[in-house]
């Protein structure tokens, strides 16, 4: 059992160019996240899907887009990046409703937009 | 809109008993989680309160007033392991948890 796996871990951008960051989780878990931490900040929602091809903005959804083909994969896409949004990356999944109390996250990706 | 407040920073000794309070203000609440981060790692959970009381995991409890509109998470017998981070969460209802910024606790020996 991996959990959530997050690729990459790391990653360096020029200003205006795109990636995508992926998501996996093997728990069979219907909700899937995307979060964002920046030094000293809580975490803050990007994105989120309440299932397979379903998904809706969370708290900072400018800038990023999302998509869930599968029910085990979220991607989180960065069109024309841009320094605001360096920051720590983090998925995560749980349980439908009021069980989203207990999320399990990955490990993180750094990305740097220089 | 979702407000939650906690302390920045707290240190405590080893072996000693440490309580973060965090207190909210939301437009719906189903209860109160607390999530535990090391430095460089990723955000693990530690409990949930939906009802006002004491949950007790081993070494930690955490505590939900709802007319109060506050939690806390205590820390007994602390170890230098538990220097980390925590945070307190609410669930909305609104399919998502609402984060606090966290409290960064220093176990010292």
């Amino acid at each position: 059992n991996a959990g959530v796996t997050q690729t990459p871990k790391f990653r360096v951008l020029k200003t205006g160019q795109s990636m995508t960051l992926l998501c996996a989780q093997d728990m069979n878990h219907e909700y899937m996240y995307w979060y964002r931490q920046d030094p000293g900040m809580g975490l803050r929602l990007i994105h989120y899907s309440v299932g397979e091809g379903t998904t809706a903005k969370g708290e900072v959804p400018d800038g990023y887009n999302v998509s869930r083909l599968k029910k085990q994969n979220f991607l989180l896409g960065l069109e024309s990046a841009a320094p605001s949004q360096t920051s720590v990356y983090f998925c995560a999944s749980s349980l439908p409703g009021t069980s989203l109390y207990e999320q399990y996250f990955g490990p993180g990706t750094r990305l740097t937009v220089t | 809109g979702q407000s939650l407040e906690q302390p920045s920073e707290v240190t405590a000794v080893e072996g000693a008993i440490v309580q973060i309070n965090c207190t909210y203000q939301t437009s719906g609440f189903y209860g109160l989680s607390w999530y535990q981060q090391h430095d460089g790692g990723a955000p693990t959970f530690l409990s949930y309160n939906a009802l006002d009381g004491l949950e007790e995991t081993g070494r930690f409890s955490s505590f939900l007033s709802r007319s109060d509109s506050y939690g806390y998470l205590l820390l007994q017998e602390l170890q230098m392991k538990d220097s980390a981070s925590y945070f307190c969460a609410v669930v909305t209802g609104a399919n998502n948890l609402f984060f606090g910024t966290g409290t960064r606790l220093t176990v010292i020996p």
